[in-house]
């Protein structure tokens, strides 16, 4: 497809359990980004990762989040031992390097129980 | 640290009515600014964005906003709102410097449109 696409959409996990979240970005498209939205709220800034430098993690919330691109393609968000507070939207988008639009996936749904 | 403040987090108004959706934002140095749409069970798009030039830009679906950067503010406004403007709408900023890249948002305002 031409869009971001992320899966899975839904996920509904214990507490406890990891989980692991795939974003495939737009083909050409060097810079990807993972977001949060919990419920109510505004999209929290997770990781950015722009070609072949080194990911601005900066918006990671703890060691319990990882996340990790190939190249300059599909990239997975790992969370281990989740949470409860973890339930949120995750959103990936892409860009070409600092254009600043940003195109979105659809996100996935978290849920932990 | 950068910053966005959205004013409202839920706007109604009535099909016809103008609307304005409020932004401020916080940062010591010069930005580039943005807004983003999200349409009931859809994911985000760009609305406009400001990068340099003209303080009032025009973007999709009769949406424009203005840089104000003594007041630290973009507003959004539309003269005349459609039903299907229906969403929730984000503001966003990014340092200039980082050329667009990191961007922080907004926590949204949600316009409803009523007949």
């Amino acid at each position: 497809g031409a869009g971001v696409s992320q899966s899975p959409s839904n996920k509904v996990t214990e507490k406890g359990k990891d989980v692991e979240l795939r974003c495939d970005p737009i083909s050409g498209h060097t810079a990807l980004y993972w977001y949060r939205q919990r419920l109510g709220q505004g999209l929290e800034f997770l990781i950015y990762f722009q070609g072949n430098s080194a990911p601005d993690k900066s918006g990671l919330p703890s060691d319990r989040f990882s996340a990790e691109r190939t190249g300059e393609s599909v990239s997975t968000l790992t969370i281990q031992r989740t949470q409860q507070e973890d339930s949120a939207v995750y959103l990936c988008a892409s860009s070409l390097f600092k254009s600043g639009e940003l195109f979105f996936g659809e996100g996935s749904r978290l849920t932990v129980l | 640290a950068q910053s966005v403040t959205q004013l409202d987090s839920q706007v109604p108004v009535f099909e016809e009515a103008p609307v304005e959706l409020r932004c401020n934002y916080s940062s010591s140095v010069s930005v580039y600014l943005f807004w983003y749409v999200q349409y009931p069970n859809q994911g985000l798009q760009l609305l406009l964005k400001y990068l340099s030039g003209s303080t009032l830009v025009k973007g999709i679906n009769g949406f424009e906003a203005e840089f104000n950067k003594s007041q630290t503010s973009f507003h959004l406004r539309k003269p005349s709102v459609h039903i299907s403007d229906t969403a929730e709408y984000f503001c966003a900023v990014s340092d200039h410097g980082k050329g667009a890249q990191k961007l922080v948002f907004g926590q949204g305002t949600r316009l409803t449109i009523n007949p």
